[in-house]
């Protein structure tokens, strides 16, 4: 069966380092890996995908993360922390079905 | 483009009454719908899911129930609700057959429970 962990539920830096939320993921299938951001009382908004192409996943907000199968992670990581970076982060796994299995978030705080 | 609106944005309601939230989609046909429920400072719980008129699927059983009258169109019910039951509830779509199951949220409906 899929799953999802999460390293840290909370997480905080300072303005412009460096943004490190880890994900580890169990799949039995190749699996389809996701980064969702979410601002308060807002929903989620896709960040990136990994879809079995580039390894290295590139996507909104200067926001990337790696695929390494032999590490089973997928960890998003951005250079250079802004304020606006203050978010709760979801990693999700595609399971069975069509449903998406979710770790249970990271909360990004960003110190001034 | 392929839009998604929730509402009502927030509803306080007293313990027992009946519950109603609706979720539509624009721009594109036959999605798969999703409900989650968010309680405070946790996360996404998967509540029900939809791959076409009239087909529902259950994830946890509970109070609540779900419905899709119209191939666009996903309603969250309850006939008496719960103090349990405030949360943030979150409607989701995803392409039918799309290769990826990638979801996208609508705005959510922040839900209290007197």
């Amino acid at each position: 069966a899929q799953s999802v962990t999460q390293l840290g539920s909370h997480v905080s830096v300072s303005e412009g380092a460096l943004v490190l939320l880890r994900c580890n993921y169990s799949s039995s299938v190749p699996p389809y890996l996701f980064w969702y951001v979410q601002y308060p009382n807002q929903g989620l908004q896709l960040l990136l995908k990994y879809t079995s192409a580039a390894t290295l996943v590139k996507g909104i907000n200067g926001f990337e993360a790696e695929f390494k199968k032999s590490e089973t992670s997928f960890h998003l990581t951005k250079p250079s922390a802004h304020m606006s970076d203050a978010a709760e982060y979801f990693c999700a796994v595609t399971g069975n079905n069509r449903k998406l299995i979710w770790g249970l978030g990271t909360s990004l705080a960003v110190n001034p | 483009s392929q839009t998604i609106h929730q509402w009502p944005a927030t509803l306080v309601q007293p313990v027992g009454s009946p519950l109603s939230l609706e979720c539509t989609v624009e721009g594109t046909s036959n999605p798969n719908l999703y409900w989650y429920r968010q309680a405070a400072g946790r996360g996404l719980q998967l509540l029900f899911y939809s791959v076409g008129i009239g087909q529902i699927s259950s994830e946890v059983p509970q109070n609540l129930s779900a419905s899709r009258p119209q191939d666009r169109q996903f309603i969250l019910s309850s006939k008496k609700l719960l103090l349990s039951d405030s949360g943030f509830y979150l409607c989701a779509w995803a392409l039918t057959g799309g290769s990826t199951d990638t979801q996208y949220f609508g705005p959510g409906t922040r839900l209290t429970v007197l």
